[in-house]
């Protein structure tokens, strides 16, 4: 079975211009999160979606950032105005709730931004 | 408030040497999920177990073995006879609300030299 699919791997872009990340999770799994890891601020969530609808956005670091689901298999999570201090790594991980693994993530292999 | 410590920043072993990394947690759900994640060089993030809190049996697994201890909100992870392929950034992680929120602990990275 296919794991958690990100796109792009790596973007550099420049300061202002808008960023598109995009995650395809696990067929099946119900819940999908947005994590970014920095050195500074370790992994920190961001955003998560159960059954395409957001739960809990309260991680996202403001309005420049936003995260959509319109359908099961697909979510992006977008930066409008992109800065320097965005430059991390993107994590999409899903998971299967209401089964015997609950909280368990399937992490997809991360997009790395630099926003020079 | 809910949170995850991993007091040891970086911990470094010599090959065959057992190593022990700490968690700490903090929650005020009754339910909740403890898990490990290995993040190797290469940057992906792996699962290694997890633990509901209502079930505080050690766990072994290969060389690797789990300490989970409601009473001090402990939950840590050793590695016996350790080797260089373990090396990577190891995360502690607490999933609340139902398995539905996940946090992370700061990371210990392990070096084990040859």
């Amino acid at each position: 079975d296919a794991g958690v699919i990100q796109s792009p791997r790596h973007e550099v872009t420049e300061m202002g211009q808008e960023v598109t990340l995009r995650c395809k999770p696990i067929s099946g799994h119900n819940s999908l999160f947005w994590y970014r890891q920095t050195m500074m601020r370790g992994l920190e969530l961001l955003i998560y979606f159960n059954n395409n609808v957001p739960i809990d956005d309260s991680g996202m670091p403001e309005d420049r950032f936003s995260a959509k689901m319109p359908n099961a298999s697909f979510s992006t999570l977008k930066i409008q105005p992109s800065e320097p201090r965005d430059s991390a790594v993107y994590f999409c991980a899903s998971s299967f709730l209401a089964s015997g693994r609950a909280g368990e993530l399937f992490f997809g292999e991360g997009s790395r931004l630099t926003v020079l | 408030a809910q949170k995850v410590t991993q007091a040891q920043t970086e911990i470094s072993v010599v090959e065959k040497e057992d190593v022990t990394l700490d968690c700490v947690y903090e929650t005020r759900d009754t339910t909740y999920y403890l898990f490990w994640y290995k993040q190797p060089p290469s940057g992906e993030l792996v699962f290694l177990i997890r633990r509901n809190s209502f079930d505080e049996q050690n766990e072994i697994s290969g060389r690797y073995s789990w300490n989970f201890q409601k009473s001090t909100s402990s939950f840590n992870f050793t590695i016996t006879a350790s080797q260089v392929v373990d090396s990577a950034v190891y995360f502690c992680a607490l999933s609340y609300t139902g398995g539905f929120k996940t946090i992370f602990g700061a990371g210990t990275r392990l070096f084990v030299k040859a």
